[in-house]
């Protein structure tokens, strides 16, 4: 399956604690996007990167929040020092820069975060 | 500000019967409006989508309708089956500009095919 994928699917951690999330997006497409999403919600933007470049970040992404794209491939989303408002399911996204375009947004499975 | 509100909540449909769901923007600079299936445990998947420049786009048994003075775009799904039960979000995005801004997601609609 060539499909975004995401790990870890689960996590559960301590209030405190520091949890990374990694996404592998599409291997053709150069853009990639981190959401949120609370039970009962649509997705709510974070940030998103072309290519290795991090081009925007939602006000959603406090100063706990760290993303990165590493020569442009994969992403990985850092929360430091979780709080339990943290709690949620982080999707990743990626897509293709059509010229001015934005083509169609694939979404992974996501990783749901626990935080006790 | 950009926003996109979402009714119904949640619907009970029929087998057989028409789902329909609204949605209503505000920013104006918003140009693609895209239409997202999520199964319980699933990503959304993209379902159906409108520029507009049409006021109508049908795809089988998936049809967005959209009214752009009124600022306005509803998803209808006929001959609704239960297969279709799932939560439906609609989004936004000032898409052909270029703009940086991701999707701006409605809340959802939690729809059951009742067989």
């Amino acid at each position: 399956d060539t499909g975004v994928s995401q790990d870890p699917r689960h996590k559960i951690t301590k209030r405190g604690q520091n949890v990374t999330f990694r996404c592998d997006p599409i291997s053709e497409h150069n853009r990639l996007y981190w959401y949120r999403q609370t039970l009962g919600q649509g997705p709510e933007f974070l940030t998103y990167f072309q290519n290795e470049a991090q081009l925007e970040k939602s006000r959603l992404l406090s100063d706990r929040f760290s993303a990165e794209r590493p020569k442009g491939s994969f992403s990985t989303l850092e929360i430091q020092r979780t709080e339990q408002g943290d709690s949620a399911m982080y999707l990743c996204a990626s897509s293709s820069m059509l010229g001015r375009s934005t083509g169609e947004l694939f979404f992974g499975e996501g990783s749901r975060l626990t935080v006790l | 500000q950009q926003q996109v509100k979402q009714s119904p909540q949640s619907l009970i449909v029929q087998k057989g019967g028409i789902s329909i769901i609204n949605c209503a923007y505000e920013n104006t600079a918003f140009d693609y409006f895209p239409w997202y299936q999520q199964f319980p445990g699933k990503g959304p998947a993209l379902l159906i989508a409108i520029r507009p420049d049409v006021s109508e786009k049908k795809e089988g048994r998936f049809t967005i309708s959209f009214n752009k003075s009124a600022k306005q775009f509803s998803l209808h799904i006929m001959d609704s089956q239960p297969g279709d039960s799932a939560t439906y979000f609609c989004a936004a995005t000032p898409y052909s500009g270029g703009g940086a801004d991701g999707l701006t997601f409605g809340k959802g609609t939690h729809l059951i095919i009742q067989p």
